[in-house]
C-alpha cells in the first residue's frame, strides 16, 4: 500500500536554529502533500499544502517565511522551521492523498530548547 | 468557518462492549467523512471512510452517516484494550483538504 515516510522522527534543537523535516512518498508520486501540526491534546491543524513545482499554499495565520516548504520532486517535500523558538515545539505530520484516501507520515516531534 | 465537533471524552467502555463515537460538522457541502485512530505519540491511521448516507461496516467497525443531521459516528463492537486511543473525525468538502475534529479519547477497561 501507499507509504509516506518522514524524517527525522524526533529532533531537539536550540532556540534560533533552523530544522528541516523531510516527507517522502515511497511507492507513489505525490503532486500534493499536506503539512499538519499538532500540539499536545489538540487536533491536527493544517499548516500548508505543498505543490510540486510551485509555491506552497499556506493556511491563514501560518507564517510562510518561518515555515519554508519545498516540493522539488514528486516524491519529496520538505518543511524547514526557521529560527525555531520554544513555542514551535510540536508534532509535525505530513500527508499525501492516494485514491481519495489521506495517508500520514510517522510524524516528527520537534522540541526547541 | 468549517467546523468538526467531537466530544473530547475520555470515553470509558468495558472490554467486549460497543464503543460509540460521535461527530458533527457544520459544512453542508461536505462530501467525504473519515475516521482516524491515533495512539499517543503516533500519527493518525485511517480506520474507515464513508461517502453515502447509511451504514458502512468493516470488521468490528461501523461508520454511520446522516447528512441531513450533519452527523457521522463510529461504532466499535467487541471493544478490545488495543482499541484504546484517540479517534479523530475528519471531513472533506470538495477539495483535498481535510478538517479534523479535536478527537475523542477512548479507554477500553479490561
Amino acid at each position: 500500500g501507499a507509504v509516506v515516510s518522514q524524517h527525522p522522527s524526533w529532533v531537539i534543537c536550540k532556540s534560533g536554529t533552523s530544522v528541516k523535516i523531510e516527507c517522502r512518498s515511497l511507492d507513489f508520486q505525490a503532486t500534493t502533500m499536506f503539512w499538519y501540526r499538532q500540539f499536545p491534546k489538540q487536533s491536527l491543524m493544517l499548516m500548508a499544502t505543498s505543490n510540486e513545482g510551485s509555491k506552497a499554499t499556506y493556511e491563514q495565520g501560518v507564517e510562510k517565511d518561518k515555515f519554508l516548504i519545498n516540493h522539488a520532486s514528486l516524491t519529496l517535500s520538505t518543511l524547514t522551521v526557521t529560527s525555531a523558538h520554544p513555542e514551535d515545539s510540536s508534532f509535525y505530520i505530513c500527508s499525501a492523498t492516494v485514491g481519495g484516501e489521506l495517508f500520514f507520515g510517522e510524524g516528527s516531534r520537534l522540541t526547541v530548547l | 468557518q468549517k467546523e468538526v465537533e467531537q466530544n473530547s471524552g475520555p470515553l470509558s467502555v468495558p472490554e467486549g462492549a460497543i464503543a460509540s463515537l460521535n461527530c458533527t460538522y457544520s459544512d453542508r457541502g461536505s462530501q467525504s467523512f473519515f475516521w482516524y485512530r491515533q495512539y499517543s505519540g503516533k500519527s493518525p491511521e485511517l480506520i474507515m471512510f464513508i461517502y453515502s448516507n447509511g451504514d458502512k461496516e468493516d470488521g468490528r467497525f461501523t461508520a454511520q452517516l446522516n447528512k441531513a443531521s450533519q452527523y457521522v459516528s463510529l461504532l466499535i463492537r467487541d471493544s478490545q484494550p488495543s482499541d484504546s486511543a484517540t479517534y479523530l473525525c475528519a471531513v472533506r468538502s470538495g477539495n483535498e483538504k481535510l478538517t479534523f475534529g479535536t478527537g475523542t479519547r477512548l479507554t477500553i477497561i479490561p
